[in-house]
């Protein structure tokens, strides 16, 4: 198993454009989610999905959107680029997202630099 | 006040010390408390977990829960240079299904040959 895999792992982009982070899990995981780490902030939710066709917002979800066509499939799109979306996105999965023995297994990362 | 609060660190010790990195909370409803680990440029990952109150070893790690002190600890014995890391606290309630894992920021730990 390849686990959750994440692409690119890095990107400069300008600001005002968009683009979108990949990620995938080959674990048959229902529950995936999307994070982003900062100095001093830890990691925050963005977006997180329970299944095939069913996505809601987490902590700081402005300035992102997701979709979940496939159970293996999670991308987070930025829609317009700004500085402060200049980051470590963090994709996790499980099986379910419920009880902590679901062990949440995380992606490498994407390393985002918005100029 | 944030809902759980982690020092940053860093910290270095001398290897074969033994390591206590700790978080506080706020929310009383929180009853599941995980340390994740993560190397650097690497994704987390998770290394204990508890319920509620009370101890839990896997060899040289321990996690320990107050709840009345609203206070978690992570005991590292002999620790080695390959203990260094940032270690992450982190919690839940998981009562329901949209119930969040909220992390801390962050313990940065250095362990010296």
């Amino acid at each position: 198993n390849a686990g959750v895999t994440q692409t690119p792992k890095f990107q400069v982009l300008k600001t005002g454009q968009s683009m979108t982070l990949q990620c995938a899990q080959d674990m048959n995981h229902e529950y995936m989610s999307w994070y982003r780490q900062d100095p001093g902030m830890g990691l925050r939710l963005i977006h997180y999905s329970v299944g095939a066709g069913i996505t809601d917002q987490g902590e700081v979800p402005n300035g992102y959107n997701v979709s979940r066509s496939t159970t293996e499939d999670f991308p987070l799109r930025l829609l317009s680029a700004a500085p402060s979306q200049t980051s470590v996105y963090f994709c996790a999965s499980s099986y379910s997202g419920q009880g902590v023995s679901d062990t949440q297994y995380f992606g490498p990362g994407t390393r985002l630099t918005v100029l | 006040q944030k809902e759980v609060e982690q020092d940053p660190g860093p910290l270095s010790v001398p290897e074969g010390a033994i390591v206590s990195l700790n978080c506080t909370y706020s929310n009383s409803a929180f009853q599941y408390f995980m340390w994740y680990r993560q190397y650097s440029r690497k994704g987390p990952e998770l290394l204990m977990y508890t319920y509620s109150s009370g101890n839990k070893e896997d060899g040289r790690f321990t996690a320990q829960v107050d709840k009345s002190s609203k206070y978690i600890s992570l005991f590292i014995r002999d620790s080695q240079p390959s203990d260094s890391a940032t270690y992450l606290c982190a919690m839940s309630e998981f009562r329901n299904r949209d119930d969040k894992i909220i992390f801390g920021k962050g313990t940065r730990l250095h362990i010296l040959p």
